[in-house]
C-alpha cells in the first residue's frame, strides 16, 4: 500500500487569501499524478493530471507545481473564494504492476470563509 | 451523456442481507472502478475492471464481489452485508489504458447496514 501524504488535512482561509497545500508520494516508478477537486455532496472531478518533473498547470486561479524527483506537488490556489471551498485529493499513479489504478490521499479540506 | 451514473443512492440493509450496487456509463470507457469512502481514510479501491468480462482486486476486496458482464455496467455485490461495510461507495470510469487520463466519478451510493 502506498504512502500518499497530504497537509494540511484541513485549513480555513478567508476570502481573497492565497493558499497552498502539499501532496508527497513515493517517486520509485511514478509515472503520473491526478489532483481532483471534491465539493461536498458531490462527486470528485479531476483538477490537473501532471507527469513531467517540473510541470506547472493551471486553471484560473488554481495552480499545481510537480516535483516527481523528490516525490511531492504543490496546490495553489490565488485570491480565494468562497467556491473554492471543497476537499483536494492527490492520487499518484505508477508505471508497472498496478498502472491502472490510484491511490488516493486523504486530501485536504479547504473551507473559505467570506 | 449522463456521464457515470450509481444506483442505488441510498441503502440501509441488516447485517446478513445481500445487495447489488449499479454502475452504469455511457462514455464508452474501458475502465471502471469502485471504491468506498470512510471518514478519515479517503477513496480506497475494492476492485476495477480494465473490459467487460475482466476483474481485478483493489486495496480492499474482501466482502465484495463484481461482475462488467456488460462494458457499460461494473455491478458491486455484497453477498452477506457487515456493519463495517457501512461507507459511501463510488464508481468511476476512463476511457482507456493510459495513467494520465483522469477518472469521471459517479455521485455515490450511501450505504448503512445495521
Amino acid at each position: 500500500i502506498l504512502n500518499v501524504e497530504q497537509s494540511p488535512q484541513s485549513l480555513h482561509v478567508q476570502e481573497g487569501d492565497s493558499t497552498n497545500f502539499t501532496c508527497s508520494f513515493p517517486s520509485s516508478n511514478f509515472y503520473a499524478l491526478h489532483w481532483y477537486r471534491w465539493e461536498t455532496a458531490k462527486s470528485p472531478e479531476a483538477l490537473f493530471v501532471m507527469t513531467l518533473n517540473g510541470d506547472e498547470k493551471k486553471k484560473g486561479r488554481i495552480s499545481a507545481t510537480l516535483n516527481t524527483k523528490e516525490g511531492y506537488s504543490y496546490l495553489y490556489i490565488k485570491g480565494s473564494q468562497p467556491e473554492d471551498s471543497a476537499t483536494y485529493l492527490c492520487a499518484p499513479a505508477y508505471s508497472g504492476a498496478g498502472s491502472y489504478q490510484l491511490t488516493f490521499g486523504k486530501g485536504t479540506k479547504l473551507s473559505v470563509i467570506p | 451523456n449522463a456521464g457515470v451514473t450509481q444506483t442505488p443512492k441510498f441503502r440501509v440493509l441488516k447485517t446478513g442481507q445481500s445487495m447489488t450496487l449499479l454502475c452504469a456509463q455511457d462514455m464508452n470507457h474501458e475502465y471502471m472502478y469502485w471504491y468506498r469512502q470512510d471518514p478519515g481514510m479517503g477513496l480506497r479501491l475494492i476492485h476495477y475492471s480494465v473490459g467487460e468480462g475482466t476483474t481485478a482486486k483493489g486495496e480492499v476486496p474482501d466482502g465484495y464481489n463484481v461482475s462488467r458482464l456488460k462494458k457499460q455496467n461494473f455491478l458491486l455485490g455484497l453477498e452477506s452485508a457487515a456493519p463495517s461495510q457501512t461507507s459511501v461507495y463510488f464508481c468511476a470510469s476512463k476511457i482507456t489504458s493510459g495513467i494520465s487520463y483522469e477518472q469521471y466519478f459517479g455521485p455515490g451510493t450511501r450505504l448503512t447496514v445495521t
